[in-house]
C-alpha cells in the first residue's frame, strides 16, 4: 500500500510560470515531508522539507505547503526556470523507523521556454 | 565535498550472471541503502543497514543479498541476474543524527540484464 501518493506522472510549465507539484499521504502519524530532485543519470538530491508543527516553509524560489486536514503537500516553484526541470519526488519518514523514507512516484516537470 | 560513490554509471550483463554493484560512502554515515528506480514506480527499497554487518531486507529483495563488512561500503549482489532486474540502482547513505533525514545519494548504475 503506497502511503506517498504523487498523482501526476508529469507537468508541463512555462518558463517563468509558477509550478506546483503535488502529494498526498495516507498516515496521519507522518511528521515530517521532504522534496527531492532528481535529474537524469544523477542521484536525487535534497531540496526541502517541512515539520508538521508548520503549515509553510520557504526557500528561495522553492515553497513547500502542508495541509494536515486534507494530507496534502505541495511544492512551489515561483518562477520557474529551465534548470527546474527534473523528476519530483515526495518522501516521509516511515512511522516504525527513524531513518526509512517512504518515496512517492515521482512527478517530472518539464520547463518549456 | 561529501560523497557517495556507485563504482559503475553504466553495466549490461548477461541473464543467470552474479552481478555485484558496489557503492561506498566518505560521511562515516551509519545507515546505508539501495534502491531500484522504475518509471512510473518511484524508488523502492530493496535492502538496508544499519550498522557493520547489520542488513535487514526493504521491500522488494527477492533476487538480491548484500553485503557491509565495512562500514564505508555497501554491496549490492544479484545472485542471478535476471530481465526484470534491468533498472537504474541508486545508493544512498544517512546519518541518524540529522533530524531532516536527510539522504545522501550516488549517481546510480544503469543495469541492462540482456
Amino acid at each position: 500500500d503506497q502511503q506517498v501518493k504523487q498523482n501526476s506522472p508529469s507537468l508541463s510549465v512555462q518558463e517563468g510560470r509558477i509550478s506546483i507539484l503535488n502529494c498526498d499521504y495516507t498516515n496521519s502519524m507522518f511528521d515530517y515531508f521532504l522534496w527531492y530532485k532528481k535529474y537524469p543519470a544523477e542521484g536525487p538530491t535534497f531540496l526541502i522539507s517541512i515539520s508538521s508543527i508548520k503549515d509553510k516553509n520557504e526557500d528561495g524560489r522553492f515553497t513547500v505547503f502542508l495541509n494536515k486536514s486534507a494530507k496534502h503537500l505541495s511544492l512551489h516553484i515561483v518562477p520557474s526556470q529551465p534548470g527546474d526541470s527534473a523528476v519530483y519526488f515526495c518522501a516521509a519518514p516511515r512511522g516504525d523507523s527513524n531513518y526509512q523514507l517512504i518515496w512517492g512516484a515521482g512527478t517530472k516537470l518539464i520547463i518549456k521556454p | 565535498d561529501v560523497k557517495v560513490t556507485q563504482s559503475s554509471r553504466y553495466l549490461v550483463k548477461r541473464t543467470g550472471e552474479k552481478v555485484f554493484l558496489e557503492c561506498v560512502q566518505d560521511m562515516d554515515h551509519e545507515n546505508m541503502f539501495w534502491y531500484r528506480q522504475d518509471p512510473g514506480l518511484g524508488l523502492r527499497l530493496i535492502y538496508f543497514s544499519y550498522d557493520v554487518k547489520m542488513k535487514e531486507k526493504g521491500d522488494i529483495p527477492e533476487g538480491y543479498s548484500v553485503s557491509r563488512e565495512k562500514k564505508e561500503r555497501f554491496s549490492l549482489i544479484l545472485e542471478s541476474a535476471s530481465t526484470n532486474q534491468t533498472s537504474m540502482y541508486l545508493c544512498a547513505s544517512s546519518s541518524p543524527d540529522r533530524f531532516d533525514y536527510g539522504y545522501t545519494f550516488g549517481s546510480g548504475t544503469r543495469l541492462t540484464v540482456v
